[in-house]
Protein backbone atom coordinates (compact mmCIF):
# COMPACT_ATOMS: atom_id res chain seq x y z
CA UNK A 1 0.00 0.00 0.00
CA UNK A 2 1.07 3.56 -1.40
CA UNK A 3 1.96 5.65 1.90
CA UNK A 4 1.34 9.76 1.98
CA UNK A 5 2.87 11.33 -1.24
CA UNK A 6 3.81 14.44 -1.02
CA UNK A 7 5.19 17.02 -3.94
CA UNK A 8 7.57 19.24 -4.69
CA UNK A 9 10.20 16.86 -2.28
CA UNK A 10 12.25 20.50 -2.60
CA UNK A 11 11.81 24.22 -3.57
CA UNK A 12 13.64 26.97 -3.51
CA UNK A 13 11.80 30.49 -4.19
CA UNK A 14 13.07 34.05 -3.73
CA UNK A 15 10.86 36.21 -0.97
CA UNK A 16 7.52 37.59 -2.17
CA UNK A 17 6.76 34.33 -4.58
CA UNK A 18 4.11 32.02 -4.14
CA UNK A 19 4.49 28.28 -3.82
CA UNK A 20 2.17 25.84 -3.72
CA UNK A 21 2.68 22.15 -1.53
CA UNK A 22 0.71 18.80 -2.53
CA UNK A 23 0.14 15.62 -0.58
CA UNK A 24 -2.13 12.44 -1.30
CA UNK A 25 -2.82 10.80 1.80
CA UNK A 26 -3.56 7.15 1.99
CA UNK A 27 -6.20 5.59 0.31
CA UNK A 28 -9.25 5.38 2.57
CA UNK A 29 -7.88 7.91 5.33
CA UNK A 30 -10.64 10.53 5.88
CA UNK A 31 -8.34 12.57 7.91
CA UNK A 32 -5.61 14.95 6.52
CA UNK A 33 -2.94 17.59 8.27
CA UNK A 34 -0.52 19.99 7.63
CA UNK A 35 2.69 20.40 9.80
CA UNK A 36 4.92 23.19 10.06
CA UNK A 37 8.40 21.81 11.21
CA UNK A 38 11.55 24.11 11.59
CA UNK A 39 15.03 22.86 12.41
CA UNK A 40 15.71 21.29 15.14
CA UNK A 41 11.57 21.54 16.29
CA UNK A 42 9.32 19.00 16.06
CA UNK A 43 6.43 18.98 13.74
CA UNK A 44 3.37 21.81 14.40
CA UNK A 45 -0.04 21.12 13.43
CA UNK A 46 -1.22 24.24 10.60
CA UNK A 47 -4.56 22.67 10.08
CA UNK A 48 -6.53 19.48 10.13
CA UNK A 49 -9.67 18.43 7.40
CA UNK A 50 -12.21 15.73 7.76
CA UNK A 51 -12.80 14.86 4.61
CA UNK A 52 -13.00 17.89 2.85
CA UNK A 53 -13.90 20.47 5.84
CA UNK A 54 -11.31 22.46 7.69
CA UNK A 55 -12.23 21.16 11.27
CA UNK A 56 -9.13 22.90 13.04
CA UNK A 57 -7.16 25.31 11.32
CA UNK A 58 -6.42 27.65 14.21
CA UNK A 59 -2.75 27.60 13.76
CA UNK A 60 -2.60 28.42 10.28
CA UNK A 61 -1.49 32.00 9.40
CA UNK A 62 -4.30 33.25 7.45
CA UNK A 63 -2.98 36.35 6.31
CA UNK A 64 -0.25 34.00 3.66
CA UNK A 65 -1.57 30.34 4.11
CA UNK A 66 -4.41 29.09 2.46
CA UNK A 67 -5.24 25.01 2.05
CA UNK A 68 -7.53 23.38 0.50
CA UNK A 69 -9.08 19.80 0.02
CA UNK A 70 -11.31 19.26 -2.47
CA UNK A 71 -13.32 16.34 -2.72
CA UNK A 72 -11.72 14.79 0.58
CA UNK A 73 -8.92 13.55 -0.88
CA UNK A 74 -5.99 15.12 -2.36
CA UNK A 75 -4.95 18.51 -0.52
CA UNK A 76 -2.96 22.15 -1.12
CA UNK A 77 -1.54 24.68 0.86
CA UNK A 78 -0.41 27.74 -0.45
CA UNK A 79 1.85 30.45 1.14
CA UNK A 80 1.98 33.98 -1.03
CA UNK A 81 3.75 35.91 -0.43
CA UNK A 82 6.44 34.00 0.91
CA UNK A 83 8.81 35.19 3.23
CA UNK A 84 11.98 34.17 4.61
CA UNK A 85 10.59 32.64 8.10
CA UNK A 86 8.83 30.53 5.95
CA UNK A 87 12.11 28.27 5.10
CA UNK A 88 11.22 24.98 6.93
CA UNK A 89 9.83 21.42 6.34
CA UNK A 90 6.02 21.44 5.17
CA UNK A 91 4.62 17.71 6.43
CA UNK A 92 1.50 16.30 5.48
CA UNK A 93 -0.12 12.83 7.51
CA UNK A 94 -3.19 10.94 7.59
CA UNK A 95 -5.68 8.58 9.02
CA UNK A 96 -8.92 7.14 9.25
CA UNK A 97 -10.67 9.28 10.74
CA UNK A 98 -12.84 6.29 12.01
CA UNK A 99 -11.90 7.18 16.20
CA UNK A 100 -10.72 10.27 17.69
CA UNK A 101 -7.80 8.54 18.69
CA UNK A 102 -5.76 7.19 15.46
CA UNK A 103 -1.94 6.09 14.42
CA UNK A 104 -1.44 9.71 11.95
CA UNK A 105 0.94 8.68 9.08
CA UNK A 106 3.08 11.36 7.54
CA UNK A 107 4.52 12.14 3.90
CA UNK A 108 8.20 12.40 3.36
CA UNK A 109 7.59 16.30 3.78
CA UNK A 110 8.55 19.44 1.27
CA UNK A 111 11.58 21.08 1.81
CA UNK A 112 11.15 24.88 1.62
CA UNK A 113 14.27 27.20 1.21
CA UNK A 114 12.86 31.12 0.82
CA UNK A 115 15.82 33.61 -0.85
CA UNK B 1 -1.74 22.75 25.68
CA UNK B 2 -0.40 19.72 26.62
CA UNK B 3 3.37 20.50 26.92
CA UNK B 4 5.81 17.21 25.71
CA UNK B 5 9.37 17.20 27.32
CA UNK B 6 11.99 14.90 25.95
CA UNK B 7 15.21 13.74 27.19
CA UNK B 8 17.94 13.80 26.60
CA UNK B 9 18.13 16.23 23.56
CA UNK B 10 21.34 14.51 21.96
CA UNK B 11 22.55 10.97 22.70
CA UNK B 12 26.08 9.42 21.40
CA UNK B 13 26.11 6.27 20.91
CA UNK B 14 29.05 3.45 19.87
CA UNK B 15 27.29 0.77 17.76
CA UNK B 16 26.19 -2.41 19.84
CA UNK B 17 25.29 -0.46 22.94
CA UNK B 18 21.82 0.27 24.39
CA UNK B 19 20.07 3.17 25.34
CA UNK B 20 16.31 4.90 26.90
CA UNK B 21 14.76 7.39 25.75
CA UNK B 22 12.29 9.58 28.24
CA UNK B 23 8.78 11.67 27.06
CA UNK B 24 7.35 13.36 29.81
CA UNK B 25 3.87 14.79 28.96
CA UNK B 26 2.17 17.72 31.52
CA UNK B 27 -1.69 15.94 31.09
CA UNK B 28 -3.69 13.02 30.88
CA UNK B 29 -3.65 12.04 27.19
CA UNK B 30 -5.21 8.69 25.05
CA UNK B 31 -2.98 8.85 22.30
CA UNK B 32 0.91 8.71 22.30
CA UNK B 33 3.30 8.22 19.26
CA UNK B 34 7.03 7.47 19.15
CA UNK B 35 8.42 8.20 15.42
CA UNK B 36 12.07 7.98 13.91
CA UNK B 37 12.99 10.83 11.56
CA UNK B 38 15.39 10.03 9.56
CA UNK B 39 18.28 11.29 8.09
CA UNK B 40 16.49 12.03 4.78
CA UNK B 41 13.25 14.26 6.84
CA UNK B 42 11.20 10.33 6.61
CA UNK B 43 8.90 10.06 9.82
CA UNK B 44 8.64 6.54 10.92
CA UNK B 45 5.97 5.34 12.90
CA UNK B 46 7.52 3.25 15.59
CA UNK B 47 4.76 2.74 18.29
CA UNK B 48 1.53 3.61 18.83
CA UNK B 49 1.10 3.37 22.71
CA UNK B 50 -0.93 5.61 24.78
CA UNK B 51 -0.43 3.19 27.90
CA UNK B 52 1.43 -0.48 28.58
CA UNK B 53 4.35 -2.52 26.84
CA UNK B 54 4.83 -2.88 23.44
CA UNK B 55 8.05 -4.42 21.49
CA UNK B 56 9.21 -4.72 17.84
CA UNK B 57 12.19 -6.25 17.21
CA UNK B 58 15.29 -4.14 19.21
CA UNK B 59 12.73 -1.46 20.06
CA UNK B 60 10.03 -1.31 23.00
CA UNK B 61 8.05 1.17 24.67
CA UNK B 62 6.38 1.42 27.81
CA UNK B 63 4.08 4.20 29.11
CA UNK B 64 3.00 4.80 32.38
CA UNK B 65 -0.16 7.04 31.54
CA UNK B 66 -0.82 7.58 35.41
CA UNK B 67 2.63 9.07 35.98
CA UNK B 68 2.63 10.85 32.84
CA UNK B 69 5.93 9.49 30.96
CA UNK B 70 7.04 7.40 28.03
CA UNK B 71 10.64 5.21 27.88
CA UNK B 72 12.05 4.00 24.45
CA UNK B 73 14.01 1.18 24.29
CA UNK B 74 17.07 0.43 21.97
CA UNK B 75 18.72 -2.52 22.23
CA UNK B 76 21.91 -3.55 20.92
CA UNK B 77 22.09 -0.52 18.40
CA UNK B 78 22.97 -0.17 14.85
CA UNK B 79 24.12 2.94 12.53
CA UNK B 80 20.89 2.91 11.29
CA UNK B 81 19.13 3.85 14.22
CA UNK B 82 20.64 7.69 14.37
CA UNK B 83 18.30 10.04 13.53
CA UNK B 84 15.94 12.23 15.38
CA UNK B 85 13.07 10.23 17.85
CA UNK B 86 9.89 12.17 18.57
CA UNK B 87 7.58 11.36 21.26
CA UNK B 88 4.05 12.42 20.07
CA UNK B 89 0.89 13.13 22.33
CA UNK B 90 -2.51 14.54 21.99
CA UNK B 91 -5.97 13.75 24.01
CA UNK B 92 -7.87 14.47 21.02
CA UNK B 93 -6.63 14.15 16.99
CA UNK B 94 -4.10 17.31 17.75
CA UNK B 95 -0.45 15.62 17.89
CA UNK B 96 1.68 17.65 20.06
CA UNK B 97 5.42 17.00 19.56
CA UNK B 98 8.61 17.30 22.03
CA UNK B 99 11.55 18.76 20.58
CA UNK B 100 12.90 15.41 19.99
CA UNK B 101 16.67 13.54 20.94
CA UNK B 102 19.00 13.23 18.31
CA UNK B 103 20.84 9.87 18.30
CA UNK B 104 24.21 9.15 16.93
CA UNK B 105 25.16 5.52 16.16
CA UNK B 106 28.84 5.37 16.16
CA UNK B 107 30.27 2.51 14.28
Amino acid sequence: EAGVVQSPRYKIIEKKQPVAFWCNPISGHNTLYWYLQNLGQGPELLIRYENEEAVDDSQLPKDRFSAERLKGVDSTLKIQPAELGDSAVYLCASSLGLAEVETQYFGPGTRLLVL
Amino acid sequence: GIQVEQSPPDLILQEGANSTLRCNFSDSVNNLQWFHQNPWGQLINLFYIPSGTKQNGRLSATTVATERYSLLYISSSQTTDSGVYFCAVSSARQLTFGSGTQLTVLP
